[in-house]
């Protein structure tokens, strides 16, 4: 099956910096990437996601790249703010079922 | 339109008892997924259910079983609780045929003594 590692487990960053979160994935049919974002006491809210026949996407001050051929895809938050802080989890779907396979999640602490 | 909600959103059990929890999708929303959040294993997929069937299954053992009513309102059980059965269970919905964006519900957070 699928297996997503994510990287870095843990990321702080001064405001006002540029946060960037990898991940990997093993199963060449993966075709949807989405990223949820998960405040504290709260649910996963999906922020922004990708798919396999797009490289880049951008909405506003996040973006996400996809490599195909490495298979990985990155998020990229710029000008990061304290209310950014939270654990953030990449996910990978495959083509033909429509369950996520979640990374780990990495904790991002944006410092004032 | 109303976002996906759970019930109960706390539960306290021993073990051995079992548990059910609720879940309601979106409205017009025929996938319900269901995972098992933990500090150490994170976002665990349990099962899937689209238009009543079971799509796909993750690998927990028999004690965790779910179904999917006509109103695409799905239910999970777990029998025979152990305390490792303890974490956040959250759905999650998906309009299904195609349309891939997964939405989450609150959770129901289950402690078992």
């Amino acid at each position: 099956g699928e297996n997503v590692e994510q990287h870095p487990s843990t990321l702080s960053v001064q405001e006002g910096d540029s946060a960037v979160i990898k991940c990997t994935y093993s199963d060449s049919a993966s075709n949807y990437f989405p990223w949820y974002k998960q405040e504290l006491g709260k649910r996963p809210q999906l922020i922004i996601d990708i798919r396999s026949n797009v490289g880049e996407k951008k909405d506003q001050r996040i973006a996400v790249t996809l490599n195909k051929t490495a298979k990985h895809f990155s998020l990229h938050i710029t000008e990061t703010q304290p209310e950014d802080s939270a654990v953030y989890f990449c996910a990978a779907r495959n083509s033909g079922y429509s369950t996520l396979t979640f990374g780990k999640g990495t904790m991002l602490l944006v410092s004032p | 339109k109303a976002g996906v909600t759970q019930t109960p959103r706390y539960l306290i059990k021993t073990r051995g008892q079992q548990v059910t929890l609720s879940c309601s999708p979106i409205s017009g929303h025929r996938s319900v997924s269901w995972y098992q959040q933990t500090p150490g294993q994170g976002l665990q997929f349990l099962f899937e259910y689209f238009s009543e069937t079971q799509r796909n299954k993750g690998n927990f053992p028999g004690r965790f079983s779910g179904r999917q009513f006509s109103n695409s309102r799905s239910e999970m059980n777990v029998s025979t609780l152990e305390l490792g059965d303890s974490a956040l269970y959250l759905c999650a919905s998906s309009p299904g045929q195609g349309r891939d964006e997964q939405f989450f519900g609150p959770g129901t957070r289950l402690t078992v003594l």
